[in-house]
């Protein structure tokens, strides 16, 4: 079975700090995705990496980076976290192929920012 | 993407079939039809997808009209732990967009009776 691994099922951080939430996979997946799901909204993209120190934007990047020095592991980085940033966040991972494309996802991150 | 309307929510017994139904009146000669369902507190699940002729695999059926404007997943006999949402999904696999980011609508909440 694919497992996509979230280092946190919940977190709560204050105004300003740094946060860093992590997520391994262990299926040897190029593609990986960090999304944050709010009531209302769904699931919004926010950045993606298709390959090891490869990145690219999502919908809605603002506030947030990525790092991903291992393919296994890709890492999303709140620079500052600030109370708009209080969402669930899931990691997932694809192989590489458009055709099937299946995203296994982890079991989300519920971050809390006061 | 597409755009894709499901019911909010349905209700089913226990041991009985469920059929959420699923419009995508616009979608496109290489659209696929993705299911995924949310159980609480998880991550999304992959559940099947299809292009045109009928899919069956151990989690559910999914049926595709002929003209590919609907679609139905039908989950044969119900169980508590089929309680979830369910995302109908399009994705076109010609279009690499954002990594094939995966666009998640407001999906249908299926509550099962005992």
């Amino acid at each position: 079975d694919v497992k996509v691994t979230q280092s946190s099922r919940y977190l709560v951080k204050r105004t300003g700090e740094k946060v860093f939430l992590e997520c391994v996979q262990d299926m040897d997946h190029e593609n990986m995705f960090w999304y944050r799901q709010d009531p209302g909204l769904g699931l919004r993209l926010i950045y993606f990496s298709y390959d090891v120190k490869m990145k690219e934007k999502g919908d809605i990047p603002e506030g947030y980076s990525v790092s991903r020095e291992k393919k296994e592991r890709f890492s999303l980085i709140l620079e500052s976290a600030s109370t708009n940033q209080t969402s669930m966040y899931l990691c997932a991972s694809s192989p590489p192929g458009t055709v099937k494309n299946i995203q296994y996802f982890g079991a989300g991150t519920r971050l809390s920012v006061l | 993407d597409a755009k894709t309307t499901q019911p909010n929510s349905m209700e089913s017994n226990e041991e009985e079939p469920v059929h959420l139904p699923c419009n995508h009146s616009t979608i496109s000669g290489t659209d696929y039809i993705h299911w995924y369902r949310q159980l609480p507190s998880q991550g999304p699940e992959y559940v099947i997808h299809g292009l045109t002729s009928n899919v069956n695999n151990r989690m559910a059926s999914l049926a595709i009209a002929e003209d590919r404007k609907s679609s139905t997943l039908i989950l044969h006999r119900a169980t508590l732990r089929d309680a979830a949402v369910y995302y109908c999904i399009l994705r076109d696999p010609l279009i690499k967009a954002a990594g094939n980011k995966l666009t998640f609508g407001g999906g249908t909440r299926v509550l099962v009776k005992p």
